[in-house]
């Protein structure tokens, strides 16, 4: 089944200490990219690869870092989470077809204390 | 200005109606543009997409494109209580990027 997987699904943890959430993708998407929502903000990109070592800004990268090693793993890092990062994090990957239509990981519900 | 801007709503229909969602961006630069539906606690998933002026129709969902104007909508024929949702647009920034602008949704309630 042709999917984008997040892990871990939730997680709540303490300002400073830092952490991952994975994303993967089976789809062999060039393409990926990590969202976060926030009530009456909608979804804002905070960073995306367009392919293997190729990585760039969105809107809101402040706080975070990413890297993509491997075509298939987009891992989101928060070297040191603030209350403020707290949100629902999406992964998503694309082909570039079809207008560069987004398939969405399920969403990381993040509470950081 | 928020570079896409939709209408919180809730847009209140009742079954069978047409529900009509609209969606306006700032950057004349946009060349795709999307509708996705959230349903509470998911994933947004792919309703159409758009990146001609006019009209695209796909079963019961018409997306229309009016890049003069800057605006993008999405009807919904015959709208089931199963289509009460979250609707996001999305447009990308620019032409030829991967930056991608979503909207902050408009939430639609299909009334039995």
């Amino acid at each position: 089944e042709a999917q984008v997987t997040q892990n871990p699904r939730y997680l709540i943890t303490v300002t400073g200490k830092k952490l991952t959430v994975t994303c993967s993708q089976n789809m062999n998407h060039e393409y990926m990219s990590w969202y976060r929502q926030d009530p009456g903000l909608g979804l804002r990109q905070i960073y995306y690869s367009m392919n293997v070592e190729v990585t760039d800004k969105g809107d809101v990268p402040e706080g975070y870092k990413v890297s993509r090693k491997e075509k298939r793993n987009f891992p989101l890092i928060l070297e040191s989470p603030s209350p403020n990062q707290t949100s629902l994090y999406f992964c998503a990957s694309s082909s570039g077809s079809q207008g560069g239509t987004q398939y969405f990981g399920p969403g990381t519900r993040l509470l950081v204390l | 200005q928020k570079e896409v801007e939709q209408n919180s709503g809730p847009l209140s229909v009742p079954e069978g109606a047409i529900a009509s969602l609209n969606c306006t961006y700032s950057d004349r630069g946009s060349q795709s543009f999307f509708w996705y539906r959230q349903y509470s606690g998911k994933s947004p998933e792919l309703i159409m997409f758009i990146y001609s002026n006019g009209d695209k129709e796909d079963g019961r969902f018409t997306a229309q494109l009016n890049k003069a104007s800057q605006y993008v909508s999405l009807l919904i024929r015959d709208s089931q209580p199963s289509d009460s949702a979250t609707y996001l647009c999305a447009v990308t920034k620019g032409s030829g990027t991967y930056k991608y602008i979503f909207g902050t949704g408009t939430r639609l309630k299909v009334l039995a």
